[in-house]
């Protein structure tokens, strides 16, 4: 069953706390990214990666932290400097092919609460 | 800077009713522009994109450069319809923008 997979669906966490959701693709694609979802705001880009060990960051990167090592895993951590982290954050994957980039495949998503 | 603006946060049409839920962008190359939409309990999924020109479950939606538009629109709108629907600009690999979402309530 090909798709991705976030983990946890529900997390909370005390204020201090780094916390590090988890998203793996098993559809070969090479980019990944990472979106937070707030009410009447849309989706904001946190960081992204094309390739693997190496990555960008979005427009609201500040707070938060990622890694590539595998192609297929694209976790986050987010940092306890992150000063409103209660929200629900998106991932997604896509094909890039001649500088451009294809649908976008989401997951189901994480929201975390923090107490 | 790229920028996506969807005007209209709620819109509520009746069943049968055209429906044009509006996205205009702010880009200064050649955009590649989507549409995504959220149903109820769902993930964010794909709907259409401008490059295939396509019509995805009675949607249609054009590429105005002119008016640096993509409005979506349906002829008659039907009750699955209901959901959230995200305009998106990605350019090139990797920074795409979305607009706020609108939210498509059709009443019976």
């Amino acid at each position: 069953d090909g798709g991705i997979t976030q983990s946890p669906k529900y997390l909370f966490r005390k204020e201090g706390q780094n916390v590090t959701l988890s998203c793996e693709q098993n559809l070969n694609h090479d980019a990944m990214y990472w979106y937070r979802q707030d009410p009447g705001q849309g989706l904001r880009l946190i960081y992204y990666s094309q390739i693997v060990n190496d990555f960008q960051k979005g427009d609201i990167a500040e707070g938060y932290s990622v890694s590539r090592e595998k192609k297929e895993s694209f976790p986050l951590t987010v940092t306890s400097a992150q000063k409103n982290p209660t929200a629900f954050y998106l991932c997604a994957s896509s094909i890039t092919s001649g500088g451009l980039t294809g649908e976008l495949f989401f997951g189901e998503g994480s929201r975390l609460t923090v107490l | 800077a790229q920028r996506v603006t969807q005007p209209e946060k709620l819109l509520s049409v009746f069943k049968g009713a055209p429906v044009e839920l509006k996205c205009n962008y702010s880009y200064s190359g050649s955009p590649e522009l989507f549409w995504y939409v959220q149903y109820s309990r769902q993930r964010l999924q794909l709907l259409l994109r401008h490059i295939s020109r396509e019509s995805i479950k009675g949607f249609t939606a054009d590429l105005n450069k002119g008016e640096t538009s993509f409005h979506l629109k349906k002829p008659f709108a039907q009750e699955e319809d209901s959901a959230m629907y995200y305009c998106a600009l990605q350019p090139n690999a990797g920074k795409s923008t979305f607009g706020d979402g609108t939210t498509l309530t059709v009443k019976p």
